[in-house]
């Protein structure tokens, strides 16, 4: 089973709309990173976080420590926002640095 | 440039030959890792160093895999007798490694191809 699963697996929004992404994660998941992936493979870090809430420009990333979850949301979308969206989990103890990714989230956002 | 930059960005291989993947980090990084990513799918992790020691690679697939990172920088990874399976993107990521979770950023990947 995957330590970190996200949902939904494809997302569809008009310009303009408020997007949310979600990802779940296991025991043992002390951070997790939110990365955008264009077509053509290349990954961008956007957050990352182990409390709280950060925020840049229209994007806002949430965790709860509590309920092991975490959120991604998109402000104003616009179509350039196209992309998958993946959270991944870094795992503790010697090995902190290895991430294990979710499955993505394909958004697609129309004009 | 100062990301993290993989070569070749593509690679096309006949099914039993050797093939080998390269990675320079951003400079003064000491953590280096190594995913790969096949069609659909996300990342799925095969090796990360510490400095020049790989501090885990249980995400390696079978002994036709290997790595090396001699220097503590640039590092190599090493596919032997290619499959059709090993098909994917090859990723590569570095961090600083401090107190803490620290950033990851990525290299573009190297796609591969086996035919």
């Amino acid at each position: 089973k995957n330590e970190v699963e996200q949902s939904p697996q494809n997302l569809t929004a008009q310009e303009g709309e408020f997007i949310t992404i979600n990802c779940s994660y296991s025991v043992g998941i002390s951070a997790l990173h939110w990365l955008q992936q264009h077509p053509g493979g290349g990954i961008v870090s956007l957050f990352m976080l182990s409390s709280g809430k950060k925020k840049h420009g229209r994007l806002i990333a949430t965790i709860n420590i509590q309920e092991k979850h975490s959120s991604l949301h998109i402000t104003a979308s616009h179509p350039r926002d196209s992309a998958v969206y993946i959270c991944a989990g870094h795992a503790g103890g010697t090995s902190y640095g290895k991430l294990t990714f979710g499955q993505g989230t394909i958004l697609t956002v129309h004009p | 440039g100062a990301g993290v930059s993989q070569t070749p960005s593509n690679k096309v291989t006949e099914k039993g030959k050797y093939v080998e993947l390269r990675c320079d980090p951003i400079s003064g990084h000491t953590a280096l890792y190594w995913y790969r990513q096949s069609l659909g799918q996300g990342p799925e992790f095969l090796i990360y160093f510490q400095g020049t020691g790989a501090a885990d690679d249980s995400g390696l697939p079978n002994d036709r895999f290997f790595a090396v990172r001699p220097e503590g920088s640039v590092s190599t990874l090493k596919i032997q007798r290619t499959e059709r399976g090993d098909s994917a993107v090859y990723l590569c990521a570095s961090s600083l490694m401090g107190q803490g979770y620290t950033e990851a950023f990525f290299g573009q990947g190297t796609r591969l191809t086996v035919v």
